[in-house]
């Protein structure tokens, strides 16, 4: 198993900037994509963007001005950069892995979620 | 964006019984679907990935099927365990989108 861990502030400030880690403990990280995936109090799932192992990413469209992922693969460390929150951003936050091995994508192990709330 | 249409949005069922979660995708995918599985306060479980294949470690009584717009799970013989939201996910191109999610309960 490739326990990932994430963790960061649960409150954030509206306007403020959103910052959450996701640590990768054993296993390899190349040869994957990290996602970050969200899903807000009470409704469902929604991707917001992923990161390969040699740093390549892909945002959701309605978050590309606001969004940053980043890979520090000698920490073994996955970072999600969220600016300028307002409480549509209040969810809980997943990291995933997406393993392909030669099929279809899917995101077969996560993180624990964190939930941030955005709130002055 | 791919659309996923899950139907129904809530499903009672009893242990023992046979119950099927349907997902359209809004144009042609494939077999580029993945089902999750989600209980209350804690992350999806892959259940499923490329449609019709088991992830290690999930029990048997868990299937799916279909490709192109039309896919679905179906859980047989339903255990207490089974009684969670259950959600579909293309991975056919980004951004990733999930159905809206079945809630299953008793």
């Amino acid at each position: 198993q490739v326990p990932l861990q994430d963790s960061g502030p649960g409150l954030v400030k509206p306007s403020e900037t959103l910052s959450l880690n996701c640590s990768i403990s054993g296993g390899s990280i190349s040869g994957y994509y990290w996602h970050w995936i969200r899903q807000p109090p009470g409704k469902g799932l929604d991707w917001i963007g992923h990161i390969y192992y040699s740093g390549n990413t892909k945002y959701h469209p309605s978050l590309n001005s606001r969004i940053t992922i980043s890979i520090d693969t000698s920490q073994r460390q996955v970072s999600l950069r969220l600016t300028s929150v307002t409480a549509a951003d209040t969810a809980v936050y997943y990291c995933a892995r997406g393993y392909s091995g030669g099929r279809p994508e899917a995101f077969d192990i996560w993180g624990q979620g964190t939930l941030v709330t955005v709130s002055s | 964006d791919i659309q996923m249409t899950q139907s129904p949005s809530s499903l009672s069922a009893s242990v023992g019984d046979r119950v099927t979660i349907t997902c359209r995708a809004s144009q042609r995918i494939s077999t580029y679907v993945n089902w999750y599985q989600q209980k209350t306060g804690k992350a999806p479980r892959l259940l499923i990935y490329d449609a019709s294949s088991l992830q290690s470690g999930v029990p048997s009584r868990f299937s799916g099927s279909g490709s192109g717009t039309d896919f679905s799970l179906t859980i047989n013989n339903l255990q207490p365990e089974d009684f969670a939201t259950y959600y579909c996910q293309q991975s056919y191109n980004t951004p990733r989108t999930f159905g809206q999610g079945t809630k299953l309960d008793i």
